[in-house]
């Protein structure tokens, strides 16, 4: 998974407290795409970002999460006021275009885990 | 919502076994990706399929895309111990990828 980086790799948060990931895409991807793992199932899709402009948030929940991609720096994700249902892996992937035939290169992901 | 549903959830075999897995659709899918996720990592694309009958091979890996565009398989030939993880197929629509829930690999001592 060289090129998509993700920070931090591992996130503990108390209930109420507010999480941010961070999602660096490959060099030369401007398209960026997060989704959430909960144990034993696949990946399920929140939300498309383009450089400053969020393209598809259908799968994010509309309250206390919100995604972002500046023009500098990296992706955040924030989660406000977390809850315990918010704990899994959080996935970050990149591509070169949005086309079906161009393929999304994922990072190792953020495990949040609520206390 | 869209679902892709991957059999077998687990598989238990041994060292040089081959394995195979399947995955259907209620919907069409204009191609099929094959994924392996190791512990505490991110999915890897294994095999991309982007044609109908396509037959594709990756080393021990061959996948092939159904004729009805609703199904696929994964074939693991003569498997080794880093084989294990969990396999995912999955499809892009619009600007997503929709995953399945895995395929669990084990491989006994």
């Amino acid at each position: 998974n060289a090129g998509v980086m993700q920070n931090p790799r591992h996130l503990v948060r108390r209930r109420g407290q507010e999480a941010r990931l961070r999602c660096s895409p490959m060099k030369g991807h401007s398209h960026v795409y997060w989704y959430r793992q909960l144990p034993e199932e696949g990946l399920k899709f929140m939300v498309y970002l383009q450089k400053e402009n969020i393209i598809d948030e259908s799968g994010m929940p509309k309250e206390r999460f919100s995604a972002e991609f500046p023009k500098e720096g990296p992706s955040i994700l924030r989660i406000q006021q977390v809850v315990r249902g918010d704990s899994a892996a959080y996935f970050c992937a990149s591509s070169v275009t949005a086309s079906s035939n161009q393929p999304q290169h994922f990072g190792d992901g953020t495990r949040l885990s609520i206390l | 919502g869209q679902q892709l549903n991957q059999s077998p959830q687990s598989m238990f075999i041994q060292e040089g076994e081959d394995v195979s897995m399947n995955c259907t659709s209620s919907s069409i899918f204009n191609t099929w990706l094959w994924y392996k996720q190791d512990p505490g990592e991110g999915p890897v694309l294994l095999i991309a399929l982007y044609k109908a009958g396509e037959l594709t091979s990756n080393g021990r890996l061959t996948a092939q895309f159904g004729i009805t565009r609703k199904d696929s398989f994964l074939n693991i030939s003569a498997s080794i111990p880093s084989d294990v993880g969990i396999y995912f197929c999955a499809g892009p629509r619009d600007d997503k990828i929709i995953f399945g829930k895995g395929t669990r690999l084990h491989i006994l001592p």
